[in-house]
């Protein structure tokens, strides 16, 4: 069956530190790949997204993310989190039109 | 609209009474979709409409949920019967075509008491 799967449920860390989100999916063919965050309080918004080209992307507030299509994976990366990137991560993957998420990553960053 | 709309943004319901949750997408979008977001458990998928073809229904929990889309555009998600295992927030998102991003409605919280 066509899943995503984020490696961490729980993620804490310090102002400063650098953050990595891991993100694996099992569809073939071509798909489309989204990290949206949800800060407290709001509705989910876009990140960065993948559709083809480079394979490293860049999103907004300093995040990037990587496509290793051998790896199926789509990591989520910042190298340097504030307190407000405290906020649930999720990743997507588009295939055939139908939108996936991952079960999400809470990510809580101490002053 | 200027982002995507969803009616009532709480509803509180007893048990065993019918529900209706309204979703209006972003003007032109064609693509359309539902998801229930509880608890620690991510957002699960429910039901995705593309234009007129007939939408992809594979995520609905059971016979109890059902969900249309008037003239291609206003959503109803529909819970006959609620239980309270229904309580969750209910996400609607819309997207310009089958490959763009979604966006996100605010979302309607149900609480079936």
């Amino acid at each position: 069956a066509q899943s995503v799967s984020q490696h961490n449920h729980h993620v804490i860390l310090s102002e400063a530190a650098s953050l990595e989100l891991g993100c694996n999916y099992s569809y073939g063919g071509t798909v489309n790949l989204f990290w949206y965050v949800q800060y407290p309080g709001q509705h989910l918004q876009l990140l960065l997204k993948y559709f083809s080209g480079d394979p490293l992307v860049k999103g907004i507030k300093g995040f990037e993310a990587e496509f290793i299509k051998s790896k199926f994976s789509f990591n989520l990366r910042k190298p340097s989190v504030q307190w407000s990137d405290t906020a649930e991560y999720f990743c997507a993957v588009r295939s055939w039109g139908k939108l996936q998420f991952g079960a999400g990553t809470q990510v809580v960053v101490t002053p | 609209g200027a982002g995507v709309s969803q009616s009532p943004s709480n509803k509180v319901t007893e048990k065993g009474k019918d529900v209706e949750l309204r979703c209006d997408p972003i003007s032109g979008h064609t693509a359309l979709y539902w998801y229930r977001q509880s608890l620690g458990q991510g957002l699960e998928f429910l039901i995705y409409f593309q234009g007129n073809s007939a939408p992809d229904k594979s995520g609905l929990p059971s016979d109890r949920f059902s969900a249309e889309r008037t003239g291609g555009s206003v959503s109803t998600l529909t819970i006959q019967r609620t239980q309270q295992e229904d309580s969750a927030v209910y996400l609607c998102a819309s997207s310009s075509d089958r490959v763009t991003e979604a966006f996100f409605g605010q979302g309607t919280r149900l609480t079936v008491v």
